[in-house]
């Protein structure tokens, strides 16, 4: 059971928005403003996608964007490609103990 | 380009050890925290192990007291020895740089542990 509870799966159309949570407690997503979220194609390493809650590494697409409520993190992809089809990971600090808790992950398939 | 290069896997018997490396490039190794996260067959990331750039050392419950992990700057290297391997252990092991926020990024490629009998 992993710390931080994801959907296991998610679909769009090409051209639709979805978001996919990123749920968590008041010790970890929602005590920091550090969540990042990772990608990951079948076989490959995974990928940074966003960090510290909102912000985009250089080369992402601005069709990535992520957000926090409260012990809630969201991620949110506009205008679906078929290439945005992953496997999808949120992840928060934790603490100088735990450090960095993982979400279970998410599928995305583009229909 | 910045580039992490894991090595070192393969299979073991339960109860017995493995070393990993990782070598980085195009980066100043010894500037940055570096970490292993591990993602066994069909599951999700699990972090394993962590080290600042002072050599400060960071575990997972679930490695604490068998695995070590350690850095050579000067090799631009880091490595994971592993011991009393279990069944569990089996998994991708990827090398990855820590950032300021907790991120991390780049990734290796990862290298596949099997501990089987």
């Amino acid at each position: 059971q992993s710390a931080l509870t994801q959907p296991a799966s998610v679909s769009g159309s090409p051209g639709q928005s979805i978001t996919i949570s990123c749920a968590g407690t008041n010790s970890d997503v929602g005590n920091f403003n550090l969540v990042s979220w990772y990608q990951q194609h079948a076989g490959k390493a995974p990928k940074l996608m966003i960090y510290e809650v909102n912000k985009r590494p250089s080369g992402v697409s601005n069709r990535f964007s992520g957000s926090k409520s409260g012990n809630t993190a969201s991620l949110t992809i506009s205008g679906l490609q078929a290439e945005d089809e992953a496997d999808y990971y949120c992840c928060s600090y934790a603490g100088s103990r735990i450090f960095v808790v993982f979400g279970g992950g998410t599928r995305l398939t583009v229909l | 380009e910045v580039q992490l290069v894991e090595s070192g896997g393969g299979l073991v018997q339960p109860g017995g050890s493995l070393r990993l490396s990782c070598v980085g490039s195009g980066f100043t190794f010894r500037s940055y925290d570096m970490h292993w996260v591990r993602q066994a067959p069909g599951k999700g990331l699990e972090w394993v192990s962590g080290i600042g750039t002072p050599g400060d050392t960071y575990y997972s419950d679930s490695v604490k007291g068998r695995f070590t992990i350690s850095r050579e700057n000067s090799k631009n290297s880091m490595y994971l020895q592993m011991n009393s391997l279990r069944d569990g252990d089996t998994a991708v092991y990827y090398c990855t740089r820590g950032g300021s926020g907790g991120e991390f990024d780049p990734w290796g490629q990862g290298t596949l542990v099997t501990v089987s009998s």
